[in-house]
């Protein structure tokens, strides 16, 4: 059984802070790895994806990723109330066959206080 | 329209009735999903179509029956549900195997 853990939260920074968004995944085999923002009674949207070792930087928004330890993380810098959001960290393994299942983690609940 | 568009976005139906979510993306993309969402539990992935083709079948019960007409329309068929279906079903749409674009969801409970 192929999994995503996160920490399922809250996660609570005070505005400007860096929120740190953790998640690690069982296969080894992963190529694709994806953060998702969903808002509560929301859909989830994507924010970053990231294929190969190292950090991607977009905005305020960085993406960490270490094949060797099955770890992924979003770092999120100058935290505004408006990324008050549960963070969705998502998989994509090399399963054979069709290969579209991304396999999504519970989420971590972020709470950016003002 | 634009993105990816759900209907109805509320729904409730006894055991035995039965209903159709539609679902309609104006992405251009060529693969469609059904995502269920429940709390506490992360998104699982029930169904995904390729050109119309299925291609993946999570071991979904099958009360739940998908259909795709075309590469722009999804339905999620529903009979005889059970009250543990209750969720937010969602609906997505990449291109290949790009990540999924999702649509608003369909808030489905069963009495």
């Amino acid at each position: 059984q192929k999994e995503v853990e996160q920490n399922s939260g809250p996660l609570s920074v005070p505005e400007g802070a860096i929120a740190s968004l953790n998640c690690t995944y069982s296969d080894r085999g992963s190529q694709s790895f994806f953060w998702y923002r969903q808002y509560s009674g929301k859909s989830p949207e994507l924010i970053m994806s990231i294929y190969s070792n190292g950090d991607k930087e977009d905005g305020r928004f960085t993406a960490q990723l270490n094949k060797a330890s099955q770890y992924v993380s979003l770092l999120i810098r100058d935290s505004q109330p408006s990324d008050s959001a549960t963070y969705l960290c998502a998989v994509r393994g090399y399963s054979g066959g069709s290969n579209y299942k991304l396999t999504f983690g519970k989420g971590t609940l972020l709470t950016v206080n003002p | 329209e634009t993105g990816v568009t759900q209907t109805p976005r509320h729904l409730v139906m006894g055991m035995t009735n039965k209903k159709s979510l539609k679902c309609e993306q104006h992405l251009g993309h060529n693969a469609m999903y059904w995502y269920k969402q429940s709390a506490k539990k992360p998104l699982e992935l029930m169904f995904v179509y390729s050109l119309e083709e299925r291609v993946e079948n999570n071991s979904v019960p099958s009360r739940f029956s998908p259909e795709c007409p075309n590469s722009s329309h999804l339905f999620l068929h529903l009979h005889t549900l059970q009250p543990e279906d209750s969720a937010l079903y969602l609906c997505a749409s990449s291109q290949d195997k790009a990540s999924p674009h999702f649509g608003p969801g369909t808030r489905l409970l069963v009495l």
